[in-house]
């Protein structure tokens, strides 16, 4: 059964810092991995996609990358704004391309 | 719509009623998908459509859960006999088919609360 770890649990920062989320998983046959930030009280909004076969994606200042030997993938956010703040969730995607969920990082940016 | 609507936004019900949760996928997404997300487990797969059919049913806690799709399109979520440990967030997502190069888009939610 594939279990998914993200670390840390909740992050603080200053406005401007660079930083990096992690996300674990155990098992490598994984078909694609998805990042989402989720804001207090919404539903999930997608920021990025990697499927098996890719390293990283990139879109504006966010740069996710995917290593599947390790079982690892990174969220690289660029110089953090305030309105990042919210909470990160990684999927990664198995049978029927179900999505297998960490328990996400808190994020805070603070002005 | 241009994304996935759920309704209702909120739900409260009293223990042992019985409830309905209603997914619209985005229009021409294949397939669709059910999650749960309650504050001790995380979000937690329930059930997975292809079309009408749903070959994966595995994420479903219980037999008081059942999924319907009709169309292709409209999805409903039908918990019976509800119990306080049904309290959660329930999620809604949709892709284009079931594939590793297409995300899952997600709803906002129907936050159930059983009291």
């Amino acid at each position: 059964k594939q279990e998914v770890t993200q670390i840390p649990a909740a992050l603080s920062v200053p406005e401007g810092e660079n930083l990096v989320l992690n996300c674990s998983f155990t098992d490598s046959a994984i078909y694609n991995l998805q990042w989402f930030r989720q804001d207090p009280g919404k539903g999930l909004t997608s920021l990025l996609l990697i499927q098996s076969s890719q390293r990283e994606q990139t879109s504006g200042r966010l740069n996710a990358s995917l290593d599947k030997s390790s079982g690892r993938s990174t969220l690289y956010i660029a110089a953090s704004q305030p309105g990042d703040s919210a909470t990160y969730l990684c999927g990664s995607g198995g049978s029927n391309y179900k999505l297998t969920f960490g328990k996400g990082t808190l994020l805070t940016v603070n002005p | 719509g241009a994304g996935v609507s759920q309704s209702p936004s909120n739900k409260v019900t009293e223990k042992g009623k019985d409830v309905e949760l209603r997914c619209d996928p985005i229009s021409g997404h294949t397939a669709l998908y059910w999650y749960r997300q309650s504050l001790g487990q995380g979000l937690e797969f329930l059930i997975y459509f292809q079309g009408n059919s749903a070959p994966d049913k595995s994420g479903l806690p219980s037999d008081r859960f059942s999924a319907e799709r009709t169309g292709g399109s409209v999805s409903t979520l039908t918990i019976q006999r509800t119990q306080q440990e049904d309290s959660a967030v329930y999620l809604c997502a949709s892709s284009l088919a079931g594939g590793a190069q297409v995300g899952q888009y997600f709803g906002p939610g129907t936050r159930l609360l059983v009291l």
